[in-house]
């Protein structure tokens, strides 16, 4: 079947400008998590959503990063007022019914904030 | 705090080698722990999932081991061929209440099998 899917998969904006950045989860697939990964390092948690329910944003940087999944299906990562040192991937995972079940990524979206 | 590290950080080896890639962790109370192979430009790959009753997981030419109380774990691949180049991450899944199931990644061993 289909996996995670993310879209854009690139996007290229300038400091200041709000981004949003959309992730499909594998269907059926309950949990949903959000990374983000700088170049040459691994992916750091930011945020995770049970069904509709975002239950740990523990990793979220600051104030301007917000995510939701209001129909416990797609989720949207936004970043507003972006800065040059939100510029990464970032990545979406998707789980099956358990958060303590096998993770599957997304290809990413690659952030440039100019 | 949960600390994974994974060394080397970049292997090079001939074709046909067997070789073993690290990854150590800080915190025996993990729930499991992931391989990942990532790609330039692609998402990141799941190569095995060890759950932390298991000792290890084979699929294909891959061996995963993991040693809780050591705090380490290696994933073993046989005959490499240059299709293995890419780089491979190890992560840590905590284990315990208000666990929300993220994954600790370690920062990677950049492998590179020369024909």
């Amino acid at each position: 079947g289909a996996g995670v899917s993310q879209s854009p998969r690139y996007k290229v904006t300038k400091r200041g400008q709000d981004v949003a950045l959309r992730c499909d989860p594998i269907s059926g697939h309950v949990s949903l998590y959000w990374y983000r990964q700088a170049l040459g390092q691994g992916p750091e948690f930011l945020t995770y959503f049970n069904y509709e329910a975002q239950q740990d944003k523990s990793g979220l940087p600051n104030d301007r990063f917000s995510a939701e999944r209001p129909e416990g299906s797609i989720s949207t990562l936004t970043i507003q007022r972006t800065e040059q040192r939100d510029s990464a991937m970032y990545r979406c995972a998707s789980s099956s019914y358990s958060s303590y079940n096998e993770q599957f990524f997304g290809p990413g979206t690659r952030l440039t904030v100019l | 705090k949960q600390e994974v590290t994974q060394i080397p950080a970049a292997l090079s080896v001939p074709e046909g080698e067997n070789l073993v890639l690290n990854c150590s962790f800080t915190d025996s109370a993990i729930y499991n722990l992931q391989w990942f192979r990532q790609d330039p430009g692609k998402g990141l790959t799941s190569l095995l999932l060890i759950q932390s009753s298991q000792r290890e997981q084979t699929s294909g030419r891959l061996n995963a081991s993991l040693d809780k109380s050591s705090g380490r774990s290696t994933l073993y691949i046989a005959a490499s061929q240059p299709g293995d180049s890419a780089t491979y991450l190890c992560a840590a899944r905590l284990h315990g209440s208000g666990n929300t199931g993220k994954l600790i990644f370690g920062q990677g061993t950049t492998l590179q099998v020369k024909p």
